[in-house]
C-alpha cells in the first residue's frame, strides 16, 4: 500500500486566491512527522512546513498550512493569497518514528495563474 | 554557508560506462539519501545512510551503488546494469533518527545516457 498519497495531478489556482493540496498518509505508528516539500521548475527541493503527529495544533508558516486531521490521517497543505511564484511541483512526505526512510506522494502541480 | 552540493549538474553518458555521482554535506548531518526522480514522478529511494561505512538499499537499488566513507560525502555509481539510468538525481541529508528532522536537498544531477 502506498504511504503516501497525493489524488491532485495538477491543480490551478487564480492570483491571490487561496488552494488546498491534499494529501492522505498510511501509517500504523503513533509517532511520526509530515513535511511538505516544493519543487520549481528548477529542480531543487524546497522545505515548506512541518507536522508532527502529536502536535496539537495545525502548523503554519507564513502563506503555508496544513490541516491536519489525524482520525482521517490526512494532511494537506493550504496556501493563502497565491503568487506566480507559488507555480511549482508540491510533494507531501511522512517520516515514521521507527525508521529512517521518508516516503513521498508522486506530488501535485500547481498552476497559478495571473 | 552550510548546504549540500552535488556536481556535476548535468551529466552524459554512454550506454556501457558507469557514473559517479558526487553529493557533499557540510551540515554535520548524519544520514545521506539517494533518490531518483523521473519526469512528472515522486522521488524513489536508491540507497540510504544513516551513518559512516553503512548502508541500506532503498526501492530501486538494483544497478546502483554507494559507498560513505566520510559524514560529509555519499557518492552514487550508477552502472551499466541499470537500464534506463536517464533520470534526474537528487541527493538530501538528515540530522538525525528524530521524525522532526527535515531532509535537506542538493540541487540535483541530471543524467542523460546517450
Amino acid at each position: 500500500a502506498q504511504k503516501i498519497t497525493q489524488t491532485q495531478p495538477g491543480m490551478f489556482v487564480q492570483e491571490k486566491e487561496a488552494v488546498t493540496l491534499d494529501c492522505t498518509y498510511d501509517t500504523s505508528d503513533q509517532s511520526y512527522g509530515l513535511f511538505w516539500y516544493k519543487q520549481p521548475s528548477s529542480g531543487e527541493m524546497i522545505f515548506l512546513i512541518y507536522q508532527g503527529s502529536y502536535d496539537e495544533q495545525n502548523a503554519t508558516e507564513g502563506r503555508y498550512s496544513l490541516n491536519f486531521q489525524k482520525a482521517r490521517k490526512s494532511a494537506n497543505l493550504v496556501i493563502s493569497a497565491s503568487q506566480l511564484g507559488d507555480s511549482a511541483m508540491y510533494f507531501c512526505a511522512m517520516r515514521e518514528d521507527t525508521g529512517n526512510q521518508f516516503y513521498f506522494g508522486t506530488g501535485t502541480s500547481l498552476t497559478v495563474i495571473p | 554557508d552550510g548546504g549540500i552540493t552535488q556536481s556535476p549538474k548535468y551529466l552524459f553518458r554512454k550506454e556501457g560506462q558507469n557514473v559517479t555521482l558526487s553529493c557533499e554535506q557540510n551540515l554535520n548531518h548524519d544520514a545521506m539519501y539517494w533518490y531518483r526522480q523521473d519526469p512528472g514522478q515522486g522521488l524513489r529511494l536508491i540507497y540510504y545512510s544513516q551513518i559512516v561505512n553503512d548502508f541500506q538499499k532503498g526501492d530501486i537499488a538494483e544497478g546502483y551503488s554507494v559507498s560513505r566513507e566520510k559524514k560529509e560525502s555519499f557518492p552514487l555509481t550508477v552502472t551499466s546494469a541499470q537500464k534506463n539510468p536517464t533520470a534526474f538525481y537528487l541527493c538530501a541529508s538528515t540530522l538525525g533518527d528524530s521524525r522532526r528532522n527535515e531532509q535537506f536537498f542538493g540541487p540535483g544531477t541530471r543524467l542523460t545516457v546517450l
